[in-house]
């Protein structure tokens, strides 16, 4: 069981190039999310997803695309990458919403840097 | 509108009492929560508690709740070098997760 899991872990983008950060879970979980990290400010959501076919855009959607064909994937795109981009990028999954209780079940990030 | 407030830094001895505050906005939270977060990896929830209790206790963490001042706490009970991390104060707020910045706890020996 390995839980939630993003890839990579690392990468250097230069300004306007694509990119698709990876996000598997194997835990069945019909919710997930997509937050950015960034230094002294709390997490921000960027999109979820409450099951499969069906996405939402959270507080901070823009210059970001999702898809979720399948329960266990949620791939962020980002199509023409920007500085202000450059964040710390995590992928979380639960049981529930997640407001009744049921934890967030975190990756350990993907380090994003744009140059 | 929605914001947590935490302090961005704590440093206490080792041995000692920890005490990471926060404070939050919407008062029809039912649900806030403490999660940890160690270096490179992603967060862990280390607690909650439902807004109709005042205390909530597991071991060496005690949380307190304040509904009328909005302020929530994390106690940690004879704080050990592995405590170390950066603790997430979250409330629910509209169907979403609200989170504080983090308080960055910092052992000193």
């Amino acid at each position: 069981n390995a839980g939630v899991t993003q890839t990579p872990k690392f990468r250097i983008l230069k300004i306007g190039q694509s990119m698709t950060l990876q996000c598997t879970q194997d835990m069945n979980h019909n919710y997930m999310y997509w937050y950015r990290q960034d230094p002294g400010m709390g997490l921000k959501l960027i999109y979820y997803s409450v099951g499969a076919g069906i996405t939402d855009k959270g507080e901070v959607p823009n210059g970001y695309n999702v898809s979720r064909s399948t329960t266990e994937d949620f791939p962020l795109r980002l199509e023409l990458a920007a500085p202000s981009q450059t964040s710390v990028y995590f992928c979380a999954s639960s049981y529930s919403i997640g407001t009744e209780g049921s934890p967030l079940h975190f990756g350990n990030g993907t380090r994003l840097t744009v140059t | 509108g929605e914001d947590v407030e935490q302090s961005l830094f704590l440093s206490v001895r080792e041995g000692d009492s920890s005490v990471i505050n926060c404070t939050y906005t919407d008062s029809s939270s039912t649900y806030l929560y403490w999660y940890k977060q160690e270096p490179g990896a992603g967060l862990q929830l280390l607690t909650y508690i439902f807004s109709n209790m005042d205390m909530k206790q597991d071991q060496r963490l005690t949380v307190l709740l304040n509904k009328k001042d909005k302020h929530l706490s994390l106690r940690i009970a004879d704080t050990q070098t592995g405590d170390s991390a950066i603790y997430f104060c979250a409330e629910n707020s509209n169907y979403q997760l609200i989170w504080g910045a983090g308080t960055k706890l910092i052992i000193k020996p």
